[in-house]
């Protein structure tokens, strides 16, 4: 199947910086990817839908000047956790979709840590 | 927008054993229905999907029914393994889309 590589697994960043996740599809190219939230013992909720070359869609509830997305190729989207406080801590992942194919491809995610 | 509901949350079988996890779903538009097993701190990995088109399907000791009608579509896992123990996520989509995720079920095979 397709891969799709997500950057970093994990980080800790104090409270008030700001956090940088990267997600590259390496054999594809992804004009849509999807980021996600994943709280402890929960599902994978839908935060935005980044597209190349274009603003992103976010979901109702989340900040677009918090979490900003930017997909400027077609085998990168980043999102950037802007001044992270302990409640934005979560496991962020990527997924992004061949085009024609459904099967959705993710990227291994990102354990934020605020403190 | 589209709804999952999942059940049950926690499942406990012995090995051996048979397991059931039951979606349904809002949107009569969506077509597409796969079902990912995710392990602590890992991606999601997809174990098998099923399309509208088709009401069963099976891969090995995996299968997948859907009742459009009732919008409903389950998991089977027959002969259950320990290494089966994971959470799983059922899904559906139009295929065009993110996917909506159910809530999740905690499967826990006993040796």
């Amino acid at each position: 199947g397709a891969v799709v590589s997500q950057h970093p697994s994990w980080v800790i960043c104090k409270s008030g910086t700001s956090v940088k996740i990267e997600c590259r599809s390496l054999d594809f190219q992804a004009t849509t990817m999807f980021w996600y939230r994943q709280f402890p013992k929960q599902s994978l909720m839908l935060m935005a839908t980044s597209n190349e070359g274009s603003k992103a869609t976010y979901e109702q509830g989340v900040e677009k000047d918090k979490f900003l997305i930017n997909h400027a190729s077609l085998t990168l989207s980043t999102l950037t956790v802007t001044s992270a406080h302990p409640e934005d801590s979560s496991f962020y992942i990527c997924s992004a979709r061949v085009h024609s194919s459904t099967e959705a491809f993710f990227g291994q995610g990102t354990r934020l840590t605020v403190v | 927008g589209e709804n999952v509901e999942q059940h049950p949350s926690t499942l406990s079988v012995q090995e051996g054993d048979s397991a059931v996890i039951k979606c349904t779903y809002s949107d009569s538009a969506s077509n597409y229905f796969p079902w990912y097993k995710q392990e602590l701190g890992k991606r999601p990995q997809l174990i098998i999907d099923i399309r509208s088109n088709v009401g069963e399907k099976k891969d090995q000791r995996i299968a997948v029914t859907l009742n459009k009608t009732a919008k409903h579509f389950s998991l089977h896992i027959t002969e259950t393994q320990p290494e089966d123990s994971a959470v799983y996520f059922c899904a559906a989509d139009t295929g065009r889309r993110a996917l909506t995720f159910g809530s999740g079920t905690r499967l826990q095979v006993q040796p």
